[in-house]
């Protein structure tokens, strides 16, 4: 059974990167597609980006791009999510999920990332 | 790539039934038999309920059901239970990317 932890909280300020972690457990991040979704206070499900195993890439949706990297640590089986330039908007918790199929199944509990001056 | 559409709110009674609608688009829900539904409680990650249209993972109650017609998907949730209320966001496949709905607020009465 698959498992996900991630980081702790962050608090960044305009402009800087956050670097959010999700350690896997009960497989390795190998035989995993992961993906990452976020959610704004109050607000519904985003999703940033992830692994296509039919491409072999990892793709990140149109509006992220060229402000997040996911990578991956086999070494570790962690994967993470480094987003960029960050501004208010982007306060949300960031949540890891993994992909078997076309869903995300199970999620990580989810890090706040708060950007504030 | 614009959200799937999806009733802001639902409600029903205990014991009752409930259908929340999904609507896309021929690039999404229409083009593909990849729909699938989270239910969320308030402070809680998603948790998968229905995938692939209509599949329930193990462990998911069987009152949850889903299907499709056209660009549209379905959940039914019936036998309303209290612990039902949460909110619920479906997710389409689209052309190499993934779009969710814009989430819907079950209350039971």
């Amino acid at each position: 059974q698959v498992q996900l932890v991630q980081s702790g909280a962050e608090v960044k300020k305009p402009g800087a990167s956050v670097k959010v972690s999700c350690k896997v457990s009960g497989y390795t991040l190998t035989e995993l597609s992961m993906h990452w979704v976020r959610q704004a206070p109050g607000k519904g499900l985003e999703w940033m980006g992830g692994f296509d195993p039919e491409d072999g890439e990892t793709i990140y949706a149109q509006k992220f791009q060229g402000r997040v990297t996911m990578t991956e640590d086999t070494s570790t089986d962690t994967a993470y999510m480094e987003l960029s330039s960050l501004r208010s908007e982007d306060t949300a918790v960031y949540y890891c999920a993994t992909s078997l199929g076309n869903w995300f199944d199970p999620w990580g509990q989810g890090t706040l990332v708060t950007v504030s001056s | 790539q614009s959200a799937l559409t999806q009733p802001a709110s639902v409600s029903g009674s205990p014991g009752q039934s409930i259908t929340i609608s999904c609507t896309g688009t021929s690039s999404d829900v229409g083009g593909y038999n990849y729909v699938s539904w989270y239910q969320q409680h308030p402070g809680k990650a998603p948790k998968l309920m229905i995938y692939d249209v209509s599949n329930r993972p193990s462990g998911v109650s069987n009152r949850f059901s889903g299907s499709k017609s056209g660009n549209t998907a379905s959940l039914t949730i019936s036998g309303l239970q209290a612990e039902d209320e949460a909110d619920y966001y479906c997710s389409s496949y689209t052309s190499s990317s993934w779009v969710f709905g814009g989430g819907t607020k079950l209350t039971v009465l």
